[in-house]
């Protein structure tokens, strides 16, 4: 079953303004990772939050988690062209393999000039 | 330093046919992942390796799709008899312990388009 959900499913937005994604998952984590992918291309790694950690910045990004909600948010300021991307969550750590991520399917951010 | 490395980037067979992708970590990373896109979707995980030794194969379809993560070499993710259902694009990721709490590495991905 799907773990990460993300939300909106897509966002298109100017250059310059916040963009906030969403995701929401099922069950115990160990830690939450968000993750960039160009079209066409692979991913890349943006910010990983631990299940003790509630706030984590880097950059432009701003990632928090609410494990009594089994949520976290990315937030993106001041958003450029370049941002333009599907972003994905992915929880780590859970049910009985050590070693795999479960993503959702991600949110499609378009950022216009 | 290089990252994760894979290879071909794209692969076009034809039904029957066999597809090895193949897969190179990071540089002091013993761990390996396999996980395949299809268009539109997140990704779903395939296969989890260390050298010589499969740890988790849980995502792995029973039929015709193998994986070894040999002592020297790189990874190889093995499907036999292609069906077009095979399409898609499939990345590997590595990280130094496997930990579940590791960041996970990836490469740009092989387009797998079966005809």
């Amino acid at each position: 079953s799907q773990q990460g959900e993300e939300d909106p499913q897509a966002l298109s937005i100017q250059e310059g303004e916040n963009a906030t994604m969403n995701c929401s998952y099922k069950t115990s984590i160990n830690n939450l990772q968000w993750y960039r992918q160009n079209s066409g291309r692979g991913l890349v790694h943006l910010i990983l939050i631990r299940s003790n950690e509630r706030e984590k910045h880097s950059g432009r990004l701003r990632v928090t988690l609410d494990t009594s909600k089994k949520s976290s948010s990315l937030l993106i300021t001041a958003s450029r062209a370049a941002d333009t991307a599907s972003y994905f969550c992915a929880t780590g750590g859970v049910g009985g393999s050590q070693g795999n991520l479960i993503f959702g399917k991600g949110t499609k951010l378009s950022v216009k000039p | 330093n290089a990252g994760v490395m894979q290879n071909p980037r794209h692969l076009v067979r034809r039904r029957g046919q066999e597809a090895r992708l193949r897969c190179s970590p990071m540089k002091g990373h013993s761990h390996v992942y396999w996980y395949r896109q299809l268009p539109e979707e997140g990704l779903k995980f395939m296969v989890y390796l260390q050298k010589e030794n499969i740890i988790d194969e849980s995502g792995m379809p029973k039929e015709r799709f193998s994986a070894e993560f040999p002592k020297e070499g790189p990874s190889i993710l093995r499907i036999q008899q292609v069906v077009r259902g095979d399409s898609a694009a499939y990345f590997c990721a590595s990280s130094p312990w496997g930990s579940g709490t590791d960041t996970q590495y990836f490469g740009p991905g092989t387009r797998l388009t079966v005809l």
